[in-house]
């Protein structure tokens, strides 16, 4: 098992640029998040989904879209870069006991 | 108050020593919590977890449950090197979400 992958792991986008960030998770979980991390701001929602078919905002959700393709895969979006979107993007999963998220290697975005 | 706040550190202690990191917790999130550990440049792993009132115990690891007080703590007894990393801890909300705290970075010096 691959757990949670993303894709890629790191890129470059210029202001403006768009781009799409991808996450699967081969653990059946019904759940799946996408995070970004910050210095000294922790890690913080942007999207969730609870189930296939389902998507909700999170704490940061502004300037970011979000598909969940199929129960394995979630993808965030970036319609238009901005600097201030600059930051280490991660994927989670976690299944229907709730006992933990589990957490892909993170994306690392610089939007010059 | 935010959800989840930590105290951000850095905390330094030496080899085989106790480290404690600490944590504290709204009335806005529910009463499951986790301590994650992330090293740099990588993903946040779960520790501990825990439900109950009280301690929880494994291998080095202690998490502590306040509810009257609202905290949750993390003790790693025999501080390592090799536990030098930022330690998060998260509380879940009704929605099955977590929130995390900021994180506190340990250092171990040998």
């Amino acid at each position: 098992n691959a757990g949670v992958t993303q894709t890629p792991k790191f890129q470059v986008l210029k202001t403006g640029q768009s781009m799409t960030l991808q996450c699967a998770q081969d653990m059946n979980h019904n759940s799946m998040y996408w995070y970004r991390q910050d210095p000294g701001m922790g890690l913080r929602l942007i999207y969730y989904s609870a189930s296939e078919g389902t998507t909700d905002k999170g704490e940061v959700p502004n300037g970011y879209n979000v598909s969940r393709l199929n129960k394995r895969e979630f993808s965030l979006r970036l319609e238009s870069a901005a600097p201030s979107q600059t930051s280490v993007y991660f994927c989670a999963s976690m299944g229907s006991a709730g006992e933990t998220q589990y957490f892909g290697p993170g994306t690392r975005l610089l939007v010059l | 108050q935010k959800e989840v706040e930590q105290n951000s550190g850095p905390l330094s202690v030496p080899e085989g020593a106790i480290a404690s990191l600490n944590c504290t917790y709204s009335d806005r999130v529910s009463q499951s919590f986790f301590w994650y550990r992330q090293y740099s440049g990588k993903s946040p792993e779960l520790i501990m977890s825990i439900y109950s009132n009280g301690d929880k115990e494994d291998g080095r690891f202690t998490a502590q449950l306040n509810k009257a007080s609202q905290y949750v703590s993390l003790l790693i007894r025999d501080s390592q090197p090799s536990d030098s990393a930022t330690y998060l801890c998260a509380a879940k909300t009704g929605a099955n979400n977590l929130f995390f705290g900021t994180g506190t970075r340990l250092t171990v010096i040998p």
